[in-house]
C-alpha cells in the first residue's frame, strides 16, 4: 500500500489532454515539494517535474506539474504514443522522514 | 554529462547478501546524497534511502534497518548499498538516483539498474 495515491491507469486519444492525480496528505505533499517520473517498463524512471510544476532541461511543455492542499496533479497535452509509460508522483514524508511514492498511473494512448 | 553506472545483475539465495555498487561521475561526488530506489517485479518504486558520501550519514526506510548498509568510498567515487538475510520479496530492481538540488527537489539522475533475483 502506497503512502500517495494514484489512479492505476488513465487513458486517453493522441492529441488529446490527460491529467494524472496525487494524493497524499500534510506530512508529505501538503508541506512538501512533489516531483513526477516518466517509466517506460524496462527503463530507469525519467525526470518530469520537480517542485510542483517545474521542468528540467529538456522536457517539453506538453508536461505540466500542480499542487494544491494534499493532492498534485500532472497534465500532459498534445499526447503522443511515445508518452505511453507509467507515471510516478513522489515526496519527502516528514512524519516518516522518507522519501514516498505513488503507487504508479499506467498511460494508455489510444 | 552527469552518468551513474551500476554492477550488473546478481542472483542469490535466500538468506544470503548482496552487495550493489553505483558509480558517479559528470559532479563532484562529495556534493550530492546518494539514493537508493528499488522495484520488484510488476510493482512501483520503493524509496531504501540514502548515503552522505561527504561525511557518511546515512538514513535508512524503516522497514529495511538492520538488513541494509550503504557506504561509499571516496578514493574511488563509488557507493555501495548491501541487503543482508535475501528473501524472495527482496527481487527487484535496484537504483541508485541522485536528487536534483536537495531530497525535496526529486531525483533527476538514476543509475540504469541492478536486477537482483533472489531464488533458491
Amino acid at each position: 500500500q502506497s503512502v500517495l495515491t494514484q489512479p492505476p491507469s488513465v487513458s486517453a486519444a493522441p492529441g488529446q489532454k490527460v491529467t494524472i492525480s496525487c494524493s497524499g496528505s500534510s506530512s508529505n505533499i501538503g508541506n512538501n515539494y512533489v516531483s513526477w517520473y516518466q517509466q517506460i517498463p524496462g527503463t530507469a524512471p525519467k525526470f518530469l517535474i520537480y517542485e510542483n510544476n517545474q521542468r528540467p532541461s529538456g522536457i517539453p511543455d506538453r508536461f505540466s506539474g500542480s499542487k494544491s492542499g494534499t493532492s498534485a496533479t500532472l497534465g500532459i497535452t498534445g499526447l503522443q504514443s511515445g508518452d505511453e509509460a507509467d507515471y510516478y508522483c513522489g515526496t519527502w514524508d516528514s512524519s516518516l522522514s522518507a522519501v514516498v511514492f505513488g503507487g504508479g498511473t499506467k498511460l494508455t494512448v489510444l | 554529462q552527469v552518468q551513474l553506472v551500476q554492477s550488473g545483475a546478481a542472483v542469490k539465495k535466500p538468506g544470503a547478501s548482496v552487495k550493489v555498487s553505483c558509480k558517479p561521475s559528470g559532479y563532484s561526488f562529495t556534493t550530492y546524497h546518494i539514493n537508493w530506489v528499488r522495484q520488484a517485479p510488476g510493482q512501483g518504486l520503493e524509496w531504501m534511502g540514502w548515503i552522505n558520501p561527504y561525511n557518511g550519514n546515512t538514513n535508512y526506510a524503516q522497514k529495511l534497518q538492520g538488513r541494509v548498509t550503504m557506504a561509499t568510498d571516496t578514493t574511488t567515487n563509488t557507493a555501495y548499498m548491501e541487503l543482508r538475510s535475501l528473501r524472495s520479496d527482496d527481487t527487484a530492481v535496484y537504483y541508485c538516483a541522485r536528487y536534483h538540488y536537495d531530497i525535496l527537489s526529486g531525483f533527476s539522475y538514476w543509475g540504469q539498474g541492478t536486477l537482483v533475483t533472489v531464488s533458491s
